[in-house]
């Protein structure tokens, strides 16, 4: 089966990093998503990685190993902002999105 | 985690045909339902919430006319897109949420309007 595993919850203190994980089972692999979704709001995207490697985007950077099926959202500079669940999805080789279920991230001041 | 299917994972369709997809909590009941439709590397744009029994809340700019949404069941969200064109192609993807904070995302239906 497709299975997409990722911590539950997670907490940090403000101006601190923190990397949040994300392994997956799927068949085929056509890219993985990460998005952050405040309470009540639509997710907004943040990542997508194909190749293997690191991508940084400013405060955030998105990891991937094909290899080993996983994946890992690195924050830095913690702001109370961050504050959010963070949705991990793989597209598998029928480009449907295959979704974790959210890493809820709380930020302490 | 809970479970939301889509139906069908992929669509082609003539120019001014009506799609209908569906959107099914498969262990849970969907109290609310959300349709979305996503960009290629994009956000997920939200079209509009439906409450079971009641009629859909659009978001600005979608029309009510052309997306006609169906939440008849606790398990059950329809989306009918109307006389599509080439512009509504696109991936949409509908989540469930059981009345908590957390929403449950189904895998997503890819409609390709000739």
């Amino acid at each position: 089966g497709q299975n997409i595993d990722q911590p539950t919850e997670m907490t940090a203190t403000e101006g601190a990093i923190v990397q949040i994980n994300c392994t997956y089972q799927t068949s085929g692999f056509n890219g993985l998503f990460w998005y952050q979704q405040h309470a009540g709001e639509a997710p907004t995207f943040l990542s997508y990685n194909v190749l293997d490697g690191l991508e940084e985007k400013g405060r955030f950077s998105s990891f991937l190993s094909r290899s080993k099926g996983y994946s890992y959202l690195l924050l830095k500079e913690l702001q109370m902002k961050d504050s959010a669940s963070y949705l991990c999805a793989v597209s598998d080789s029928n480009y449907q999105l295959i979704w974790g279920a959210g890493t809820k991230l709380i930020i302490k001041p | 985690g809970a479970v939301v299917s889509q139906h069908p994972s992929r669509v082609i369709c003539k120019s001014g045909t009506s799609v209908k997809i569906e959107c099914r909590s498969l262990d849970f009941q969907a109290t609310t339902m959300f349709w979305y439709r996503q960009f290629p590397k994009q956000s997920l744009m939200l079209m509009a919430t439906s409450n079971e029994g009641s009629k859909a809340t659009y978001e600005q700019g979608v029309e009510k006319d052309k997306f006609l949404i169906n939440h008849a069941s606790l398990t059950l969200s329809t989306l009918t897109v109307t006389s599509a064109h080439p512009e509504d192609s696109s991936f949409y993807i509908c989540s469930g949420t059981g009345g908590r904070d957390e929403q449950f995302f189904g895998p997503g239906t890819r409609l390709t309007v000739l």
